[in-house]
């Protein structure tokens, strides 16, 4: 079936960076975009990028730019997420979804990993 | 980007409706017919419940729909039973970007 596995929880110290895997099974995927989505503790759900897997564009919002790089490897159907000077702020579940390329529908999300930033 | 705006809460008894609304601009809902809506519940992954403004991905009951004016997109629940009882999300496209609303908790009395 169509599913995203994502990496494990991480624990991380400020100015460190997290890198955060999502694989995924069962479609083609260099046939829909792959989406990151954070949701920090008590707040909604944050839209922060996103990766077009067959020529590997991305693009990510300017809150994140510089901090953000998201890759992906074909070989294995994987793509990553990197968040780099990490921040308390940062502390979040962040989420890798597939979409579709025309209405930008997430229909398919991953399990989630919780990355926690702390001294 | 701005994130839309959605009732930070709203309520309704089972088999009544509820509709949540999602404002945003020209430059996101009003300019594109790219809203979607995502169900919620804590400690699992968000769930697409409505894409393309108003189409119903397999699998979601037709008690969920959703609609658009100018600015403004809204998602009502008819019907409503106690495992509707989540947060839901708005979504837009926003060229080149991609934006969420606030959430709304919708409770089940």
């Amino acid at each position: 079936q169509v599913q995203l596995v994502q990496s494990g929880t991480e624990v991380k110290k400020p100015g460190a960076s997290v890198k955060v895997s999502c694989k995924a099974s069962g479609y083609s995927v260099t046939s829909y975009y792959i989406h990151w989505v954070r949701q920090a503790p008590g707040q909604g759900l944050e839209w922060m990028g996103i990766i077009n897997p067959s020529g590997g564009s991305t693009r990510s919002i300017q809150k994140f730019q510089g901090r953000v790089t998201i890759t992906r490897d074909m070989s294995t159907s994987t793509v990553y997420m990197e968040l780099s000077s990490l921040r308390s702020e940062d502390t979040a579940v962040y989420y890798c979804a597939k979409g579709d390329p025309i209405d930008y529908g997430l229909d398919v999300w991953g399990q989630g990993t919780t990355v926690t930033v702390s001294s | 980007q701005s994130a839309l705006t959605q009732p930070r809460s709203v309520s309704g008894s089972p088999g009544q409706s509820v509709t949540i609304s999602c404002t945003g601009t020209s430059s996101d809902v009003g300019g594109y017919n790219y809203v979607s809506w995502y169900q919620h519940h804590p400690g699992k992954a968000p769930k697409l419940m409505i894409s393309d403004v108003s189409k119903r991905p397999s699998g979601v009951p037709d008690r969920f729909s959703g609609s658009k004016s100018g600015n403004t997109a809204s998602l009502t629940i008819s019907g409503l039973q106690t495992e509707d009882e989540a947060d839901y999300y708005c979504c837009s496209y926003a060229g080149p970007d991609v934006v969420f609303g606030g959430g709304t908790k919708l409770t089940v009395l």
